[in-house]
């Protein structure tokens, strides 16, 4: 019965490859979000999809990109991974854009 | 740009005292404001939140205050327990609610001592 769920909890890759993050939200909210926590712990947002629709996009290089194949998913694949990709990856759903969100418990990737 | 920051990276209470996390933020149009709390290995977790035209709202053993002059927000922890011990962010939304997701600060770690 988890509300947000991310696969996989932890994803260790080399350098240059190509790799997804899955998340699904059972809450039965519009909009999903990926946040992107560094090693300092600061939270910043990525992407916001509301019903499928992207609507934000913040400055992010164009090697992410975010899928939404409905609005229950949203999935984020990173092409050509680099060390600087190292960090937590939260996926965060709410029933109105900007309200309360429910994160996911975050998938920590590390590029080696 | 806009950002949301806090002033004690780090806080030290023992068990059972009052603590107060401090935020400050810098955009005069925010209108919505939350508390999350992240433990170790988890994501943030909804603490409380409150709206710009309140200055005050209270929980179970937790109290937000918002002074909207000085852009500041409060959250205040009643009896500290061992099971608060986290890092706490502050989060800014500002409208329009269609087109800004949740801004937050840069975390304040609570360490509480038995």
């Amino acid at each position: 019965d988890t509300a947000v769920s991310q696969t996989p909890k932890y994803l260790v890759t080399q350098m240059g490859n190509d790799k997804s993050i899955k998340c699904e939200q059972n809450l039965g909210h519009d909009t999903m979000y990926w946040y992107k926590q560094d090693s300092k712990k600061f939270l910043k947002i990525m992407f916001s999809y509301n019903n499928k629709e992207l609507i934000i996009n913040e400055t992010v290089p164009n090697r992410f990109s975010p899928k939404s194949p409905d609005k229950a998913h949203l999935n984020l694949h990173i092409n050509s991974l680099e060390l600087g990709d190292s960090a937590v990856y939260f996926c965060a759903s709410s029933p109105r854009t900007g309200g309360d969100y429910t994160f996911g418990s975050g998938t920590r990737l590390t590029v080696v | 740009g806009e950002s949301v920051g806090l002033h004690l990276p780090t806080l030290s209470v023992q068990e059972g005292d009052n603590s107060i996390i401090n935020c400050a933020y810098s955009n005069s149009a925010s209108d919505y404001f939350i508390w999350y709390k992240q433990e170790s290995g988890k994501g943030p977790q909804f603490i409380i939140d409150i709206r710009s035209n309140m200055d005050k709202r209270q929980g179970q053993r937790v109290t937000v205050l918002l002074n909207k002059t000085v852009k500041h927000l409060s959250l205040q922890i009643a009896a500290t327990q061992p099971g608060d011990s986290a890092v706490y962010f502050c989060a800014e939304a500002s409208p329009p609610p269609g087109r800004r997701a949740l801004t937050f600060g840069s975390g304040t770690r609570l360490q509480v001592q038995p």
